[in-house]
């Protein structure tokens, strides 16, 4: 699975611009894809899920792409806010098993 | 959407004290429940999966003398972190599921700091 326990990488942003926060999985039998948002000192929130038969999948302001061929997942945000402020995971699940998470992206947002 | 609790949310306790942290599914049924730890900066570390009724799966290098956990209902679990050091000081995050596919919910953590 994904590595963890590694220092955060950081994207900085202005508001209003998009941001795109990259992930790269290692399994490529998981078929369940899932990104989190966690806010200093709270627990991580589900922004957004994909599965594996689909390659784009929409929400409101976010939106996922998974590329299967190269094990790669990304996060779309429109139109930052500096209310999306935050550290981004992604975790990758197969089955029934339990999610691995990635390392996480800190997103800041310039006003 | 479904609402997991823990408390204390944050707890300063002594070096060799022990401190017991609860996690609840208030408005579900947890089959599993997990323990993460989280130093700063970091990502979620696993330290433990938890079914109800049974003893919690421990990952590799996580004490389960040090950490023990108990899941005896299907909305509580809770960790116990036995004679604590400062190295013990972290972010503490439980998540529980209703079922192996289903989503996992996520509690808002409990910051332990061990003096």
């Amino acid at each position: 699975g994904e590595s963890v326990g590694l220092h955060l990488p950081t994207l900085s942003v202005q508001e209003g611009d998009n941001s795109i926060i990259n992930c790269a999985y290692s399994n490529s039998a998981s078929d369940y894809f899932i990104w989190y948002k966690q806010e200093s000192g709270k627990g991580p929130q589900f922004i957004i899920d994909i599965r594996s038969n689909m390659d784009k999948r929409q929400g409101q302001r976010v939106t996922v792409l998974l590329n299967k061929t190269v094990k790669h997942l990304s996060l779309q945000i429109a139109a930052t806010q500096p209310g999306d402020s935050a550290v981004y995971f992604c975790a990758e699940k197969q089955g029934s098993y339990i999610p691995t998470f990635g390392r996480g992206t800190s997103l800041i947002v310039h006003p | 959407g479904a609402v997991v609790s823990q408390h204390p949310s944050r707890v300063i306790c002594k070096s060799g004290t022990s401190v017991k942290i609860e996690c609840r599914s208030l408005d579900f049924q947890a089959t599993t429940m997990f323990w993460y730890r989280q130093f700063p900066k970091q990502s979620l570390m696993l330290m433990a999966t938890s079914n109800e009724g049974s003893k919690a799966t421990y990952e590799q290098g996580v004490e389960k003398d040090k950490f023990l956990i108990n899941h005896a209902s299907l909305t509580l679990s809770t960790l116990t972190v036995t004679s604590a050091h400062p190295e013990d000081s972290s972010f503490y995050i439980c998540s529980a599921r209703q079922g192996g596919f289903d989503e996992q919910y996520f509690g808002p953590g409990t910051r332990l700091t061990v003096t």
